[in-house]
């Protein structure tokens, strides 16, 4: 199985100022069809998990232009540019090259 | 509008038997792999298994195979997990999702039905 590993574990932010969540794979998410799925979901408390960015950079329909995904191979990143308090909660990146899918451990962020 | 409602949780004791159901409404159900999601409390997510449109291939995570089985109805625009064989590790909040398997990502979820598996 791919193991998908996150950090920081947890990230307090000042409002208005950016964030970056780490995301590093234990084999690489290239699929023989040469996409590679990788994808982050945001969890507000209490919430189902919502899903922000697909194929490493791609924004899901209504997510903001604060949220943006980067990387390639086996290290990835999501961003936001300038955290609003509407974005605490919890982060994971998510594999789909291989099944089984798998979920990184999450990322918490908070506001200080 | 895209909606998931999962049913079916509930309070069972180790070794039994439990049925989820999820309902789909805004979306050509028959259309789409569907997937199981869980998270026990206070963790991350663990997804659990998916199948395809027509329920040709399914596939599961290791720790359920043999007792979890995922299927459909489009029929009805249904998705099922026959739960069996319990275990109190498989407590959790159960999701039902939508695959998009254009691009392999899960983009609606429903809010998840709690399954308590206790003594």
């Amino acid at each position: 199985d791919i193991v998908m590993t996150q950090t920081p574990l947890s990230s307090p932010v000042t409002l208005g100022q950016p964030a970056s969540i780490s995301c590093r794979s234990s084999q690489s998410l290239v699929h023989s069809d040469g996409n590679t799925y990788l994808s982050w979901l945001q969890q507000r408390p209490g919430q189902p998990p919502r899903l922000l960015i697909y194929k490493i950079s791609n924004r899901f329909s209504g997510v903001p232009d604060r949220f943006s995904g980067s990387g390639a191979g086996t290290d990835f990143t999501l961003k936001i540019s300038r955290v609003e308090a509407e974005d605490v909660g919890v982060y994971y990146c998510m594999q789909a090259t291989q099944f089984p899918l798998t979920f990184g451990q999450g990322t918490k962020v908070e506001i200080k | 509008e895209v909606q998931l409602v999962e049913s079916g949780g509930g309070l069972v004791q180790p070794g039994g038997s439990l049925r989820l159901s999820c309902a789909a409404s805004g979306f050509t159900f028959s259309s789409y792999w569907m997937s199981w999601v869980r998270q026990a409390p206070g963790k991350g997510l663990e997804w659990v298994a998916n199948i395809k449109q027509d329920g040709s291939e399914k596939y599961y995570v290791d720790s359920v195979k043999g007792r979890f089985t995922i299927s459909r109805d489009n029929a009805k625009n249904s998705l099922y997990l026959q739960m069996n064989s319990l275990r109190a590790e498989d407590t959790a909040v159960y999701y039902c999702a939508r695959d998009r398997a254009a691009i392999w990502a899960i983009d609606y979820w429903g809010q998840g039905t709690l399954v308590t598996v206790s003594s």
